[in-house]
């Protein structure tokens, strides 16, 4: 059955350090999204991509990027970790319609920074 | 920017019951689409029923249905014979060409 992993599901780094978090799918979706989820808020879409080599801006994407190199796959780096960073994170990847398809989510990594 | 507001935080029914959670949005786009997705305790977020705006006829998906009214930038869910695993955190959101917006969520609790 096709899926959507993150890895790890959970992480504890220190400020200041580099931090990837993984994304993988197996839908062959071209679509895949970065979102956080915060208390209160709902989630909130970091970054996003249509394809291989194509990556957009969400509402808070300050502090993170993202690369495609395959359809697969794509990782969220944050840059220089920060506190206000703390949160759970969740990869998503859509079909045909782009963001106003139906997405399916991965099931999070929650990140601390101390 | 776009917004999108869930006015109840919590929420309680009773299990056969039918309940229905708020939602409203704010937007000038003319096109776009709503969803509702379901996030179960300690489980991914699956999509529960989607919307577009151009289409006047509600969505229904089984026991889920939505009450669309676009004048009034309102789309509210009713979960009708409710069951024990309907017990979730539910999410509206909104999008357009390239964006997406969630609201803080409604928790929602069937009680046996």
């Amino acid at each position: 059955d096709a899926e959507i992993t993150q890895s790890p599901r959970h992480k504890i780094t220190e400020t200041g350090r580099q931090v990837t978090l993984a994304c993988h799918q197996t839908w062959n979706h071209n679509n895949m999204f970065w979102y956080r989820q915060d208390l209160g808020h709902g989630l909130r879409l970091i970054h996003y991509s249509y394809g291989v080599q194509d990556t957009n801006k969400g509402e808070v994407s300050d502090g993170y990027s993202v690369s495609r190199s395959n359809t697969e796959d794509l990782p969220l780096t944050l840059e220089s970790a920060a506190s206000s960073q703390t949160s759970v994170y969740f990869c998503a990847s859509s079909g045909t319609s782009g963001i106003q398809d139906t997405q399916y989510f991965g099931p999070g990594t929650r990140l601390t920074v101390l | 920017a776009q917004t999108v507001t869930q006015s109840q935080p919590e929420m309680s029914v009773q299990e056969a019951e039918t309940v229905t959670l708020s939602c409203t949005y704010d937007t000038s786009e003319s096109n776009y689409y709503l969803f509702w997705y379901k996030q179960p305790p300690s489980r991914q977020m699956i999509l529960v029923i989607r919307q577009e705006a151009y289409k006047q006829q509600n969505a229904t998906e089984n026991r889920f249905s939505v009450n669309f009214q676009k004048a009034a930038k309102s789309f509210s869910l009713k979960i009708s014979d409710s069951q024990l695993g309907d017990t979730a955190m539910y999410f509206c959101a909104f999008s357009d060409n390239n964006d997406m917006r969630f609201g803080a969520g409604t928790r929602l609790t069937v009680k046996p």
